[in-house]
């Protein structure tokens, strides 16, 4: 069975720091790859996705990930953060395009002044 | 308005009450999700339906009932409510608006079980 594997469950940064959020699947193919973040109290939205080509994706408010197939891996990173960026964020993936995700627990970011 | 709509937002309940939490999208998408959200567990799919009439069990099904008459709507229900079932509920849908897949999420039903 398909899984996602965040395994950090909280990162704290300084404020204009770089940032790498961990994020390992379990698949047999090369799966659909999802970042989402959610802001306390919030919905989930959509940084970016990875479906294939480039295996560097960018995303919205500066963020991107790389897909790295020999270690099942696709880290999201950014390379400054900002105080707003404080915020929960999941991994996900789909094996296809149904999209029926599968989530990772979630990393919980919080970024110090 | 076009999107993916959950009602109701919030719900205070009673163990062993039944309780229906809605979702309706205007994309006439097929597929559509229900997730719960539970701190530590992420998000986790409790049923999903592939197109009218044709639904089938997630990771965490138990519990819960679901329905797809129509397209656009596919409602949860939880026939008798556990406070184990107090969550956050998302629900979902996938398929493509002006050419493109998309996948879109709504904004949560808070259901309380006490």
């Amino acid at each position: 069975a398909q899984s996602v594997t965040q395994p950090d469950i909280h990162i704290t940064v300084s404020e204009g720091a770089s940032l790498e959020l961990r994020c390992n699947y379990s698949y047999g193919a090369t799966p659909y790859l999802f970042w989402y973040v959610q802001s306390p109290g919030q919905g989930l939205q959509l940084l970016l996705k990875y479906f294939s080509g480039d295996t560097l994706v960018q995303g919205i408010k500066g963020f991107e990930a790389e897909f790295k197939r020999s270690q099942s891996s696709f880290n999201l990173r950014k390379p400054s953060v900002h105080w707003s960026d404080a915020a929960e964020y999941f991994c996900a993936v789909a094996t296809d395009s149904s999209y029926k995700l599968i989530f990772g627990s979630g990393t919980r970011l919080l970024v110090r002044p | 308005d076009a999107g993916i709509t959950q009602s109701p937002r919030y719900k205070i309940t009673e163990t062993g009450r039944q309780v229906t939490l809605m979702c309706h999208q205007t994309w006439s998408h097929s597929y559509m999700f229900w997730y719960r959200q539970d701190l530590g567990h992420g998000l986790r799919l409790i049923y999903y339906s592939a197109a009218a009439d044709i639904t089938d069990k997630g990771e965490v099904p138990d519990g819960y009932v679901v329905s797809r008459s129509k397209t656009e709507n596919f409602p949860l229900t939880l026939e008798s409510a556990t406070r184990s079932q107090t969550s956050v509920y998302f629900c979902a849908s996938s398929g493509t608006v002006s050419g493109a897949n998309v996948l879109t999420f709504g904004a949560g039903s808070r259901l309380t079980v006490l």
